[in-house]
């Protein structure tokens, strides 16, 4: 069975701190697939980033970015800078050649930036 | 915006009721997922359907079920709810047929309450 833990249930952060996220995975599949979604307080999920299991680059977009390392079955994602529009709640989730199209999410971590 | 139509967006009703769910995906995407958010289970997957087929089938109660309609759209019918039903559901779409790849567009969900 695979499986998605966020450990950090919520997180307060300062304006312009940096802040990282963890996710670790686990699943016996070797093809798969890791996303990070964003849920703001308006409650819709938005894609943020899909990495494949056999791309171990870390990817970095604006103030985002994120650390893949299958030697530990983790993809963390950092926002850089942080900013009031980053208060959401981020998940994890996982895909695999085993499930397909059933995504597997993490429960969450509550980022909240304050000024 | 992701594309994805959520219908109703807020739903109250009482115990032992039926309800519809209505969702219309992206335009040009054929496949339809169904995903339930609570506060004990989280994100949980119920159901996919492409091109009108059921493709996939998750965590679904019997009570529950769903379809996809010749125009994509699709409807996820909740009947005898119970409390327990309360929840947050999300409709996603993508534009294929479900591998582990896919990225995934969610709607703004329809919130039910059950009292």
């Amino acid at each position: 069975a695979q499986k998605v833990t966020q450990a950090q249930t919520e997180i307060s952060v300062v304006e312009k701190e940096d802040v990282t996220l963890d996710c670790v995975y686990e699943t016996r599949d070797t093809t798969y697939y890791l996303f990070w979604y964003k849920q703001p307080p308006s409650g819709e999920l938005v894609f943020l980033i899909r990495r494949n299991s056999f791309d171990e680059q870390n990817e970095i977009s604006g103030r985002y970015s994120w650390n893949f390392q299958k030697s530990t079955s983790s993809f963390n994602f950092t926002i850089t800078a942080s900013q009031v529009v980053d208060s959401a709640v981020y998940f994890c989730a996982l895909s695999s050649t085993g499930t397909a199209s059933k995504l597997t999410f993490g429960t969450g971590t509550r980022l909240q930036v304050t000024l | 915006d992701s594309g994805v139509t959520q219908t109703p967006k807020h739903l109250i009703t009482a115990t032992g009721q039926r309800v519809t769910l209505r969702c219309s995906p992206r335009s040009g995407d054929l496949s339809v997922y169904w995903y339930q958010q609570s506060l004990d289970q989280g994100l949980q997957f119920l159901i996919q359907y492409y091109n009108g087929e059921e493709r996939a089938k998750g965590n679904i109660l019997e009570r529950f079920s769903a379809q996809q309609f010749p125009d994509l759209h699709s409807e996820l019918n909740l009947s005898s709810l119970e409390l327990g039903d309360s929840a947050l559901y999300f409709c996603a779409s993508s534009n294929g047929v479900g591998t582990v790849n896919e990225k995934l567009f969610f709607g703004s969900g329809t919130q039910l309450s059950v009292l």
